[in-house]
């Protein structure tokens, strides 16, 4: 089956320790995404990358990084200077990164203890 | 600021009955229009997506485009009970990443 699919499902991190969610598509897509999601709002961009090798800082960067080495994994860390991590994040990949749709994976729900 | 604003609900229509969402965008530039459906506790799924002014249907889905008035709508045809989802409505404008709107929750009862 083609998709993405995120890992782990649920993760929990203890204030100031930086924890990585993963994202792998089968897809063949070049570009891939991250977005939050808090309880009631809307997705924000966090990163993408268009290409192999190079990415770009969405609207709330801040406290997170990314890699992208391969072309079907894009994992996200988030990192201790993120203060208020908690929040739903959702991997997506496009088939460009131009206007084209986007699909999304399943999620992987953050919470801080 | 760029921004897509939609009405947060509920919206509450009857078995059978047409739902209709709306959503209105703030940058003219914007390319390319979509909407997905967000159950609770999942990811949003794609369900529509429209480039051109106009109509364009799907199943028991119509997705409206008129880029003059910057709005952009969703019609479903004879709503069902799972059809009751939180509908969000996405812009792409510059060719990046989309813009999200924070949702339209619809209750579908029977």
């Amino acid at each position: 089956d083609g998709g993405i699919t995120q890992s782990p499902k649920y993760l929990f991190r203890k204030e100031g320790q930086n924890v990585t969610l993963s994202c792998e598509q089968n897809l063949n897509h070049d570009a891939m995404y991250w977005y939050r999601q808090d309880p009631g709002q809307g997705l924000r961009l966090i990163y993408y990358s268009q290409i192999v090798n190079d990415f770009q800082k969405g609207d709330i960067a801040e406290g997170y990084s990314v890699s992208r080495e391969k072309k079907e994994s894009f994992p996200l860390t988030v990192t201790s200077a993120q203060k208020n991590p908690t929040a739903f994040y959702l991997c997506a990949s496009s088939i460009t990164g131009g206007y084209n749709e986007q699909f999304f994976g399943p999620g992987t729900r953050l919470t801080v203890l | 600021q760029k921004e897509v604003e939609q009405n947060s609900g509920p919206l509450s229509v009857p078995e059978g009955a047409i739902a209709s969402l709306n959503c209105t965008y703030s940058d003219r530039g914007s390319q390319s229009f979509f909407w997905y459906r967000q159950y609770s506790g999942k990811s949003p799924e794609l369900i529509m997506f429209i480039y051109s002014n106009g109509d364009k249907e799907d199943g028991r889905f119509t997705a409206q485009l008129n880029k003059a008035s910057q709005y952009v709508s969703l019609l479903i045809r004879d709503s069902q009970p799972s059809d009751s989802a939180t509908y969000l409505c996405a812009v792409n404008q510059a060719g990046t990443a989309l813009i999200f709107g924070k949702g339209t929750t619809l209750s579908v009862s029977s």
